[in-house]
């Protein structure tokens, strides 16, 4: 299975701080990347997908960049809310579409 | 169904009994995967299908845990002799042409 990391594994920080996550994935082979936040009990609920180098997406407070030259993604919350909490999951498509592996995981926690 | 089902949502066993969870994916997905969380732990592939065969099982922690695909369809993750240690959520997602979706997974807790 192919090798997608995730930095770091575990967060904590204040409501109203911003905050980034990594993830790492091979640069050979690319068809996209997906973000999901993922609560427990929950399925994972999709935020992005992104396809092009250099892509950056925005939904509210929330946004991802994309470099797949050098295989990473970030993803950036700005102004973090208790409600934020959740793990943060990078899923790397491969094989023109069939296939995808997920990274482990950030956890996320915001202390009010 | 309209997505993919997990049974059962949770399930609470005695150390050393086996257990079956099921994946019901999505109708035409040929692509399943099992995926865990332990408690503190990051997400842990376990095994992909393709249809009904398994390219890859390198996931399986060790040889009490199996899976099976039939039909194209259903799938069974079976743990034999549970330990304390197989207590996690197990994920269960299917997957077509560059789009996943996932099960509730279901929470396992050995006692």
């Amino acid at each position: 299975i192919l090798n997608v990391e995730q930095s770091p594994q575990s967060l904590h920080v204040q409501e109203g701080d911003s905050t980034n996550f990594t993830c790492s994935f091979p640069s050979s082979n690319f068809y996209a990347l997906h973000w999901y936040r993922w609560e427990t009990a929950k399925s994972p609920e999709a935020l992005f997908v992104m396809t092009l180098n250099g892509d950056e997406k925005k939904k509210g407070r929330i946004s991802a960049t994309l470099n797949t030259k050098e295989g990473y993604s970030y993803l950036y919350i700005k102004g973090s809310q208790p409600e934020d909490s959740a793990t943060y999951l990078c899923a790397f498509w491969w094989n023109y579409g069939q296939n995808f592996v997920f990274g482990p995981g950030t956890r996320l926690s915001v202390l009010p | 169904g309209a997505g993919v089902s997990q049974s059962p949502s949770n399930k609470v066993t005695e150390k050393g009994k086996d257990v079956e969870l099921r994946c019901d994916p999505i109708s035409g997905h040929t692509a399943l995967y099992w995926y865990r969380q332990s408690l503190g732990q990051g997400l842990e592939f376990l095994i992909y299908f393709q249809g009904n065969s398994a390219p890859d099982k390198s996931g399986l922690p060790s040889d009490r845990f199996s899976a099976e695909r039939t039909g194209g369809s259903v799938s069974t993750l079976t743990i034999q002799r549970t330990q304390q240690e197989d207590s996690a959520v197990y994920l269960c997602a299917s997957s077509l042409r560059g789009e996943a979706f996932f099960g509730q997974g279901t929470r396992l807790t050995v006692v």
